[in-house]
């Protein structure tokens, strides 16, 4: 069964300085995909970046990049430099094997970030 | 191009009746789900489909059917209204491309919210 985690329910984060997102999962999926997404206040769900279990790289988009820890099973969204926009709940989701009936997305229970002057 | 379209935005029920949400995707996506987040909760999946004539169950289904009868629509069926359905709901879509599939993002609809009296 497919399990995402995400343990921290809120932050708070001064403006401009970097700040850590956590997120594990659990799959028996040998290949899996992992996304971020952010929903602010309006509620609208807005994708920030994938990470596919097989990719070589750390995804980067922008000022968001993951940091892709396959042992650890850990999924952690970074946001450089961050403003006072990104205050919002970000959830982390995963995606299990492609092609099948289990290729479905479960998401984390989300974090809320919010972002100090 | 609209997108992931979702009707009615807003619903107020008594106990006991019937609904459907409606959800429609101009993109012919074939990948289909749908969520509902409780407040200060993650998205929590209900049913999803991967293509016309096929769904599976997610995480919450109990109380909920869905059909798939088109690429285009997927509406969520709640039978018998309960407060517990008290929810936003949200559905989404995603592009299937063979050989490329792990890195496609969901696309969510604006959600619709629903109270059940």
């Amino acid at each position: 069964a497919q399990k995402i985690t995400q343990t921290q329910p809120g932050m708070f984060v001064q403006e401009k300085e970097a700040v850590t997102l956590d997120c594990t999962y659990d799959t028996s999926d040998p290949s899996y995909g992992l996304f971020w997404y952010k929903q602010p206040s309006s509620g609208e769900m807005i994708f920030l970046i994938y990470q596919g279990s097989y990719d070589q790289q750390n995804a980067t988009e922008g000022r968001y990049s993951l940091n892709f820890q396959k042992a650890r099973k850990s999924a952690n969204l970074v946001i450089s430099a961050s403003q006072l926009g990104d205050s919002a709940m970000y959830f982390c989701a995963m995606r299990g094997r492609e092609y099948s009936s289990a290729s479905k997305i479960i998401f984390g229970s989300g974090t809320r970030l919010s972002i100090r002057p | 191009n609209a997108g992931v379209t979702q009707t009615p935005k807003f619903q107020v029920l008594k106990t006991g009746q019937s609904m459907t949400l409606q959800c429609a995707q101009d993109m012919n996506h074939e990948y289909m789900s749908w969520y509902r987040q409780d407040p200060g909760m993650g998205l929590r999946l209900i049913h999803y489909s991967v293509g016309a004539g096929i769904t599976d169950q997610g995480e919450v289904p109990n109380g909920y059917n869905v059909s798939r009868s088109t690429t285009e629509d997927f509406p969520l069926r709640l039978l018998s209204a309960a407060p517990s359905q008290t929810s936003v709901y949200f559905c989404a879509s995603r592009l299937r491309i063979p050989g490329q599939g792990l890195d496609q993002p969901q696309h969510f609809g604006d959600g619709t919210r629903l109270s059940i009296l």
